[in-house]
């Protein structure tokens, strides 16, 4: 299958910086990735869909100013964690939508567990 | 409103036993589901998915699940587990636009442990 990539897969900053995490489609062209979070214990919640070229759909109750997402190329989008706080220590996941024909189906990265000090 | 529930947080099996894992979700139209797996640390890797066709559906690793429309379920069965198959368990429910998934609706998970 596919491979997406995602980096770091870890971090710990301080509190009032700001993180990036990239997501990368290795061997296949992506218009269109997820981002994903995870808090202990719980379920994947889906943050918001990228597009390439355009801008990020947040879902309800997603701060954009905080969460900036850019997806400037076919193979690429990043998450900015802005002025990170502890509550914004998560694991993040970004999932890349495969080309056609297998468009039904989205490839996961590897997670990014971030910790905010 | 779209939603996937797995009623069993924590399961634990003997090796070589058979497991069931359960899924039921809701949805408005013809659900496209989906069964990943989770090692601690890790992202998901798919194990299998439903669009159409045999309800009866085959996954990687000898995991197999059914999709019963009548009970809105879509349990996750392996006849034999091993060991490395401890791990976490998500299904889901995808959501699509214009023939491409556009988002995956994820149940709570299902932590399973393996015992000797």
């Amino acid at each position: 299958g596919a491979v997406v990539s995602q980096h770091p897969s870890r971090v710990i900053c301080k509190s009032g910086t700001s993180v990036k995490i990239e997501c990368r489609s290795l061997d296949f062209q992506a218009t269109t990735m997820f981002w994903y979070r995870q808090f202990p214990k719980k379920s994947l919640m889906l943050m918001a869909t990228s597009n390439e070229g355009s801008k990020a759909t947040y879902e309800q109750g997603v701060e954009k100013d905080k969460f900036l997402i850019n997806h400037a190329s076919l193979t690429l989008s990043t998450l900015t964690v802005t002025s990170a706080h502890p509550e914004d220590s998560s694991f993040y996941i970004c999932s890349a939508r495969a080309p056609w024909p297998e468009n039904t189906e989205a490839f996961f990265g590897q997670g990014t567990r971030l910790t905010v000090v | 409103a779209q939603s996937v529930t797995q009623p069993d947080i924590h399961i634990t099996v003997s090796e070589g036993a058979s497991l069931e894992l359960r899924c039921n979700y809701s949805y408005g139209a013809t659900p496209y589901l989906f069964w990943y797996v989770q090692s601690p640390g890790q992202g998901l890797q798919l194990l299998l998915k439903y669009f159409s066709g045999d309800t009866l559906v085959q996954g990687i690793k000898g995991f197999e699940a059914e999709f019963k429309r009548s009970q809105s379920s879509f349990n996750l069965r392996k006849p034999s587990v091993h060991w490395s198959d401890a791990a976490e368990y998500f299904c889901a429910v995808g959501t699509f636009l214009g023939g491409a998934t556009n988002k995956l609706i994820f149940g709570t998970g299902t932590l399973l442990a393996v015992q000797p």
